[in-house]
């Protein structure tokens, strides 16, 4: 079964930028993956960050950006701000109607 | 705005069947046309698809997981989804959320979530 690779966690400091990665255990990630990112605090829903390998979500800031990087989709958040500090979820989706979340980066901003 | 509702917190016994409801509303919404997944997260753990019930009444994906437990219903009268999971164990306790798919898994709107608690 391919599984959603992520980094468990990641350190940023403020006014840096950081790349999140996004790869599958077996294969490559492409744009027919429709990957999607997600932000979450503690006790919140998830929040919509990217969608399409590169689509804002409405009222997203544009230091947000998606892309694929090799083989595995990428999120770039430039100018890293001190409420950006949350977990992301990267979603893949697999064909056949399925799709998979990663197991998700814990981003510190210090 | 739109808005997805979900019902409230539950407490069921292992072996039991719990169901969740999701209700879409706001302006322009024209439910049949999106797709509503049903995601889980364990205490402490990572988000988990379950699964989607499609579009334009074209039926449901269930993840692999997931089969055979869980079905997922809509009624485009009331723009409701449902989720039900059943033969509940321990490690089903978790907040589920629903969360709306304009299509190519562009999802937009997100429920509150739902904590469900199995305990004997």
């Amino acid at each position: 079964q391919t599984v959603v690779t992520q980094e468990p966690s990641f350190s940023v400091s403020p006014g840096g930028t950081v790349t999140l990665t996004c790869g599958l255990s077996s294969g490559s990630v492409s744009s027919d993956s429709y990957p999607s990112w997600y932000q979450q605090t503690p006790g919140q829903a998830p929040r919509t960050l990217i969608y399409g390998t590169n689509i804002r979500s409405s009222g997203v800031p544009d230091r947000f950006s998606g892309s694929i990087l090799g083989n595995k989709a990428a999120l770039t958040i430039t100018g890293a701000q001190a409420d950006d500090e949350s977990d992301y979820y990267c979603l893949l989706y697999m064909g056949s109607g399925i799709s998979v979340f990663g197991g998700g980066t814990k981003l510190t901003v210090l | 705005q739109v808005q997805l509702v979900q019902s409230g917190a539950e407490v069921k016994k292992p072996g039991a069947s719990v169901k969740v409801s999701c209700k879409a509303s706001g302006p322009g919404d024209t439910f049949i046309t999106y797709y509503m997944h049903w995601v889980r997260q364990a205490p402490g753990q990572g988000l988990e698809w379950m699964g989607v019930s499609n579009r334009y009444g074209a039926g449901t994906t269930y993840a692999q997981k997931f089969q055979g437990r869980v079905t997922m219903t809509r009624d485009t009268s009331t723009s409701t989804v449902y989720m039900e999971l059943s033969s509940l164990k321990s490690d089903d306790t978790a907040v589920y959320y629903c969360a709306r798919d304009k299509g190519g898994n562009s999802w937009d709107y997100w429920g509150q979530g739902t904590l469900i608690t199995i305990s004997s």
